[in-house]
């Protein structure tokens, strides 16, 4: 079946970089973009970002922009997002959410990464 | 890049109709019918319920509806029972600027 299997949880010092990752099964990897969201504890959830799997075209927050990198391989069908110079306020569950019903419907979602920045 | 707008608390009995309001800008829910909804129960991940306004997706129950009014979109949940207990947000495409814009949430008390 379709499914987006995420790696496990991390725990960073801040001002370190994570790297989480997003491993595509169940369908043609490269037809559809993945996104990435996350949720932070007692707030909503918020679209990070999104990346082509068929041409690694990207598209970030403004928020963001200059600290997260999203990339894919298409050998492994895996994506990967990386946040880096982490804050207290990047703690959160992130996770990779896919649209193979809609454009911009995010139908087929992760388990979730919780990552925890503490000193 | 602003949140669109959800009560953050609704509540109704079982059996009974309850609609969950999500109001954004000409910029994003007013222009596009790019509004979805999404279920999520705390430490899972969120459950796709509605797309492109008012389409259900195959396996999620027609006690949930969705509509749109100008800048404003809305879910209703008929018939309500204990699991539907749960966050709501709603979500819509916001142009290639922005592209795309949660709600804040908004949580469904089952009393």
């Amino acid at each position: 079946q379709v499914q987006l299997v995420q790696s496990g949880a991390e725990v960073k010092k801040p001002g370190a970089s994570v790297k989480v990752s997003c491993k595509a099964s169940g369908y043609t990897f490269t037809n559809y973009g993945i996104n990435w969201v996350r949720l932070a504890p007692g707030q909503g959830l918020e679209w990070m970002g999104w990346i082509s799997a068929y041409n690694g075209d990207t598209n970030y927050i403004q928020k963001l922009h200059g600290r997260v990198t999203m990339t894919t391989d298409t050998s492994t069908t895996t994506a990967y997002m990386e946040l880096r110079s982490l804050r207290s306020d990047d703690t959160a569950v992130y996770y990779c959410t896919t649209t193979v019903t809609s454009h911009w419907a995010f139908d087929i979602w992760g388990q979730g990464t919780m990552v925890t920045v503490s000193s | 890049q602003s949140a669109l707008t959800q009560p953050a608390s609704v509540s109704g009995s079982p059996g009974q109709s309850i609609t969950i309001s999500c109001t954004g800008t000409s910029s994003d829910v007013g222009s596009y019918d790019l509004v979805s909804w999404y279920q999520q129960h705390p430490g899972k991940a969120p459950k796709f319920m509605i797309y492109e306004v008012s389409k259900r997706p195959s396996g999620v129950s027609n006690r949930f509806s969705g509509s749109k009014s100008g800048n404003t979109a809305s879910l209703t949940i008929s018939g309500l029972q204990a699991e539907d207990e749960a966050d709501y947000y709603c979500c819509s495409y916001a142009g290639s600027s922005s592209f795309v814009v949660f709600g804040g949430g908004t949580k469904l008390t089952v009393l």
